[in-house]
């Protein structure tokens, strides 16, 4: 098992330009999660998916958009980039969503915006 | 304003003694508990969790033991080794909801 995929691994973007972060988890896991962390701050949940087909917002979603249409792939849009969206961005995945199921986490995308 | 706090963005000890990473919050809600270590370049993962129901679980080196009436949590590492040099996320949850992360606090084990 690979458990959770993300490519890029680095990317630099110009402002208002747009691309997508890939994410790919082979575990089967229904519940999908994208979060950011900034420089000395804790993760921050951007969107979240339950299920292909189900996704809702989390703490930060501004400026972001996601699908979920496999079970497998959860990509994240940014459409317009801004210098706030300079930060790590980690795809997790988990078999259930309550807080006593583990996440598994992908091993980040670092995107600079300038 | 801050639900989980990590009052100590970093923590130095020697191998071999116990490392003790502290965790505060607010929201009495919280009713599960969780660790997770991150190594550089790395996502994090699971380290350790604890119920509302209890006051202390253990696994191995690591224990982690929860005081809900002063909404602190806080892991031990006993004995600490060069490979626990990590950042610490402390990151409590309700049974029905998402996760909230803490700053976390890098832990650096000298040989």
């Amino acid at each position: 098992n690979a458990g959770v995929t993300q490519t890029p691994k680095f990317r630099i973007l110009k402002i208002g330009q747009s691309m997508t972060l890939q994410c790919t988890q082979d575990m089967n896991h229904n519940y999908m999660y994208w979060y950011r962390q900034d420089p000395g701050m804790g993760l921050k949940l951007i969107y979240y998916s339950v299920g292909a087909g189900i996704t809702d917002k989390g703490e930060v979603p501004n400026g972001y958009n996601v699908s979920r249409s496999t079970t497998e792939d959860f990509p994240l849009r940014l459409e317009l980039a801004a210098p706030s969206q300079t930060s790590v961005y980690f795809c997790a995945s988990s078999f259930g969503g309550t807080s006593t199921d583990t996440q598994y986490f992908g091993p980040g995308t670092r995107l600079t915006v300038l | 304003d801050q639900q989980v706090k990590q009052n100590s963005p970093s923590l130095s000890v020697q191998e071999g003694r116990i490392s003790i990473l502290n965790c505060d919050y607010t929201n009495s809600m919280f009713d599960y508990f969780l660790w997770y270590k991150k190594y550089p370049a790395e996502g994090p993962t699971f380290l350790i969790s604890i119920s509302s129901i209890k006051d202390k679980n253990e696994d191995g080196r690591f224990t982690v033991f929860l005081n809900k009436s002063a909404k602190h949590l806080s892991l031990h590492i006993v004995p600490s080794q060069p490979g626990d040099s990590a950042v610490y996320f402390c990151a409590p949850g309700r049974s029905q909801g998402n996760l909230i992360f803490g700053k976390g606090t890098k832990l650096s084990v000298k040989p």
